[in-house]
């Protein structure tokens, strides 16, 4: 148990439809990443939070937003839903701010399916 | 670009055979890092090493050991003695540099690993 939790672990919805994942880093972690995980793209980072701010950005989509609030767990919104937009989103946590400097601990992932 | 090649989809050994996993990178950073992670069956994501592009001495850890060459672009993945619990999916990663302020993390395809016993 890795202690990044995420919620839900499945997530069934149509295209066009709007839904939010979230996740609960370690405890003292500051940094929550994003990640993608599907058939077509493989494994892709989205973006990175670190206290609250957003830190980096990689692959992701302009119908896809994050956030995280103050008590240091993050949201990640998937909006105007599509069916390649199924895959599993991994949420991961570090204690600092640059991702290769310390290690990521990860969740064991939502999967979502867009029907 | 960045690029991180894992040529091997899926290897199969038996048990207590040694197995390498193949990891090739590119990238224009004189700065990078470099990491392996496991994805066994149950699908979460397990960090096993982080190698930054200024150490390139070789790492071992109990049966796991890694194989750095910047000559070559090669950060490859040794299993000694393999065990039916290290069958799972291999990831290798690439991360550019933080300062350019452009943040890449490339994950390669991955290499699927099936121990029999």
């Amino acid at each position: 148990d890795s202690g990044v939790t995420q919620t839900p672990k499945h997530l069934i919805t149509a295209t066009g439809q709007r839904v939010t994942l979230r996740c609960s880093p370690r405890s003292g972690d500051l940094s929550v990443y994003w990640y993608q995980q599907s058939l077509d793209q493989g494994l892709q980072f989205l973006i990175q939070y670190y206290n609250g701010e957003e830190r980096a950005k990689g692959n992701i989509l302009e119908r896809f937003s994050a956030q995280q609030f103050p008590d240091l767990h993050s949201e990640l919104n998937l909006s105007s839903l599509e069916l390649g937009d199924s895959a599993l989103y991994f949420c991961a946590s570090s204690r600092y701010r640059d991702p290769q400097s310390n290690e990521q601990f990860f969740g064991p992932g939502t999967r979502l399916t867009v029907l | 670009a960045q690029k991180v090649t894992q040529a091997q989809t899926e290897i199969s050994v038996v048990e207590k055979e040694d197995v390498t996993l193949d990891c090739v990178y590119e990238t224009r950073d004189t700065t990078y890092y470099l990491f392996w992670y496991k994805q066994p069956p149950s699908g979460e994501l397990v960090f096993l090493i982080r190698r930054n592009s200024f150490d390139e001495q070789n790492e071992i850890s109990g049966r796991y050991s890694w194989n750095f060459q910047k000559s070559t672009s090669s950060f490859n993945f040794t299993i000694t003695a393999s065990q039916v619990v290290d069958s799972a999916v291999y990831f290798c990663a690439l991360s550019g540099n933080w300062a350019s302020g452009t943040y890449k993390y490339i994950f390669g395809t991955g290499t699927r690993l099936k121990v029999l016993a």
